[in-house]
């Protein structure tokens, strides 16, 4: 399995919205609404923010939205925070024979 | 929410061998899919294993097949990773996580330090 391309990095305004992108195939993203997102801030453990595309595990602000077209998922964030600075990766089921994938991860920089 | 405490990390050579460990509390982990996940020095996170409930359907990430074994005991609440054959590129910090079949991690531990080298 190869990984899923993410953006090295994005950034945004506080109070503004940033998207990140995750591109993967009909093998994976593309195949099953079955993508996860995750923030993780430096020298912490990841922390599920997104799964099954767009659900939001108890506890994560409604500001943290996902969502798919094709091959491409997305993760926005809006009405930045200061604490939103982290590095988020993506992550997809890839069939039952398959572990799964994660992407390359995307530095969010909040200005 | 499960806490997750993984041990076992450290220094080992080429070659050599180590079992991480990963113990819960505040849950029974037994209805959980459990996954091992790395992360080597400065990069991003790799899926390297997971397990079903039953401990019968595990799945591995290419560059660790044949070498490294998830396995479960339920009764102990506790998630194992044995590595052999170990390389410098097994170097990372492993993360033990509950998973659903479909994603890698919902609760996750602190991690443990595996580095390889002579």
């Amino acid at each position: 399995q190869s990984a899923l391309t993410q953006p090295p990095s994005a950034s945004g305004s506080l109070g503004q919205s940033v998207t990140i992108s995750c591109t993967g195939t009909s093998s994976d993203v593309g195949g099953y609404n079955y993508v996860s997102w995750y923030q993780q801030h430096s020298g912490k453990a990841p922390k599920l923010m997104i799964y099954d595309v767009s659900k939001r595990p108890p506890g994560v602000p409604d500001r943290f939205s996902g969502s798919k077209s094709g091959n491409t998922a997305s993760l926005t964030v809006s009405g930045l925070q200061a604490e939103d600075e982290a590095d988020y990766y993506c992550n997809s089921y890839a069939g039952s024979n398959n572990l799964g994938v994660f992407g390359g991860g995307t530095r969010l920089t909040v200005l | 929410e499960v806490q997750l405490v993984e041990s076992g990390g450290g220094l080992v050579q080429p070659g050599h061998s180590l079992r991480v460990s990963c113990v819960a509390s505040g849950s029974n982990i037994s209805s959980y899919w459990m996954s091992w996940v790395r992360q080597a020095p400065g990069k991003g996170l790799e899926w390297v294993a997971n397990i079903n409930q039953d401990g019968n359907e595990k799945h591995y990430v290419d560059s660790v097949k044949g070498r490294f074994t998830i396995s479960r005991d339920n009764a102990k609440n506790s998630l194992y990773l044995q590595m052999n054959s170990l390389r410098a590129e097994d170097t990372a910090v492993y993360y033990c996580a509950t998973a659903f079949r479909s994603a890698a991690g919902i609760d996750w531990g602190q991690g443990t330090l595996v580095t390889v080298s002579s």
